[in-house]
């Protein structure tokens, strides 16, 4: 079964610091990885696309990774900001037409 | 900036009751997908589109349950006689064709059924 794991379920960062979030997935033969952002509420926002032949994607203060031999990718956050409070959504589209998603990370910046 | 709309918001309704939700999606975009969203869970897949036609449906589809795209623009999702257990967000997104693009999500429609 194609699954999506994303832990720890919440994490709390003091305003400045860098982070990272971790996500997993079972099957390593992936067409691409997308991680979202959602605040309470809302709908999603997409934050980076990583094609399954790319090994990173950066866009600001964000950079993703992704290992498929180990099925895991990362989202680094640097220099957090209170605005960066959200939940973080992992997606994976394992070629079958849709998105199989992790159940995210709940991130809370510090001031 | 024309991102994807969800049509209403917010949904109050009594068990029992009939609700429809519209989603225009990106208008250069032929693919439309619709998931949805209970509260601390990520997006579950429902059913998407390849301009007009229905290509897929999970099983988390009812019967009661019916998505449309009509003229391959926009989209509407029916659930029918609603039950409590169908509140959740219900998210619409699009993109373009093929295995390596972008998906664009919406508002989402938050559906509260009492």
């Amino acid at each position: 079964k194609q699954e999506v794991t994303q832990i720890p379920a919440a994490l709390s960062v003091p305003e400045g610091e860098n982070l990272v979030l971790n996500c997993s997935f079972t099957d390593s033969a992936i067409y691409n990885l997308q991680w979202f952002r959602q605040d309470p509420g809302k709908g999603l926002t997409s934050l980076l696309l990583i094609q399954s032949s790319q090994r990173e994607q950066t866009s600001g203060r964000l950079n993703a990774s992704l290992d498929k031999s180990s099925g895991r990718s990362t989202l680094y956050i640097a220099a957090s900001q209170p605005g960066d409070s959200a939940t973080y959504l992992c997606a994976v589209n394992f070629g079958n037409e849709k998105l199989t998603f992790g159940t995210g990370t709940r991130l809370t910046i510090i001031p | 900036d024309t991102g994807v709309s969800q049509d209403p918001r917010h949904k109050i309704t009594k068990r029992g009751q009939n609700v429809t939700f519209r989603c225009d999606p990106i208008s250069e975009h032929n693919r439309l997908y619709w998931y949805r969203q209970t509260l601390g869970q990520g997006p579950e897949f429902l059913t998407y589109f390849q301009n007009e036609a229905q290509l897929e449906k999970s099983r988390l589809l009812s019967d009661r349950f019916s998505a449309e795209r009509p003229k391959g623009s926009f989209s509407t999702l029916e659930i029918q006689r609603t039950e409590q257990g169908d509140s959740a967000m219900y998210l619409c997104a699009s993109s373009r064709s093929g295995l390596f693009t972008e998906a664009f999500f919406g508002q989402g429609t938050r559906l509260t059924v009492v």
